[in-house]
């Protein structure tokens, strides 16, 4: 079965350069979430779109943005990098069913790597 | 959302039964009860949810008692590779409603 899709899966980059991230989820999923995971913690929701408009924010910083295009796919976008940045970076897709039984499924993920 | 306890860490052995309990004395009526299995460098996997006494499927099966202030994830005979960190999670989730929020989960650890 069809999974959820990100790319890269690592990226390295420099101190106040940008970054993009990719998600494609799983056919026929009109919801995608962002998750960001330190090291040694618990995934922290970032942003979730539905229908290609923003359902929810969360803890992200305004340097980051992000979107879903018309093909559901998402992006995120992360400006002026900083060291603390450095996580991994998951990308959740679902079906909106209206509630409860809403299942998340978690692609593989991006590990950035800030230096 | 509903504030869950679960403890830090637990070890057992392969073959073992694991059974990983989690409190969440202010649950509301219409919160639902989900766990998430995570592997170390992977994203979270849906386990099993459950609204009241026991689901089973074939991973895990869900005990929740009458008053639902507690839930038990039971993982029968454990193999090294259900080693992973395990969280419960409370609530009404999905668009509209709450989105899905992880707190501390529980590290599985089974050894040979």
């Amino acid at each position: 079965a069809a999974g959820v899709i990100q790319s890269p899966r690592h990226l390295i980059k420099e101190k106040r350069e940008t970054a993009t991230l990719k998600c494609y989820p799983i056919p026929r999923h009109d919801t995608v979430y962002w998750y960001q995971q330190g090291p040694g913690q618990d995934p922290q929701f970032l942003i979730s779109f539905y229908e290609k408009m923003q359902s929810d924010k969360g803890s992200i910083p305004d340097r980051f943005s992000a979107q879903q295009f018309s093909d559901y796919h998402s992006e995120l976008n992360m400006s002026s990098l900083e060291l603390g940045d450095s996580a991994l970076y998951f990308c959740a897709s679902s079906l909106a069913e209206g509630g409860a039984y809403e299942k998340l499924f978690f692609g593989s993920g991006t590990q950035l790597s800030v230096l | 959302l509903a504030k869950t306890t679960q403890p830090i860490s637990m070890d057992s052995y392969e073959g073992q039964e694991v059974n990983i309990t989690c409190s969440h004395n202010n649950i509301a009526t219409n919160d639902y009860i989900t766990w998430y299995q995570q592997f170390p460098s992977q994203g979270p996997r849906f386990i099993i949810q459950g609204y009241k006494t026991k689901v089973t499927n074939e991973v895990a099966s869900l005990f929740i008692p009458a008053d639902r202030k507690s839930s038990t994830l039971s993982l029968p005979r454990v193999s090294l590779s259900d080693t992973a960190v395990y969280y419960c999670l409370v609530g009404v989730f999905g668009v509209g409603y709450s989105t899905l929020t992880f707190g501390k989960g529980t590290m599985l650890l089974v050894s040979p």
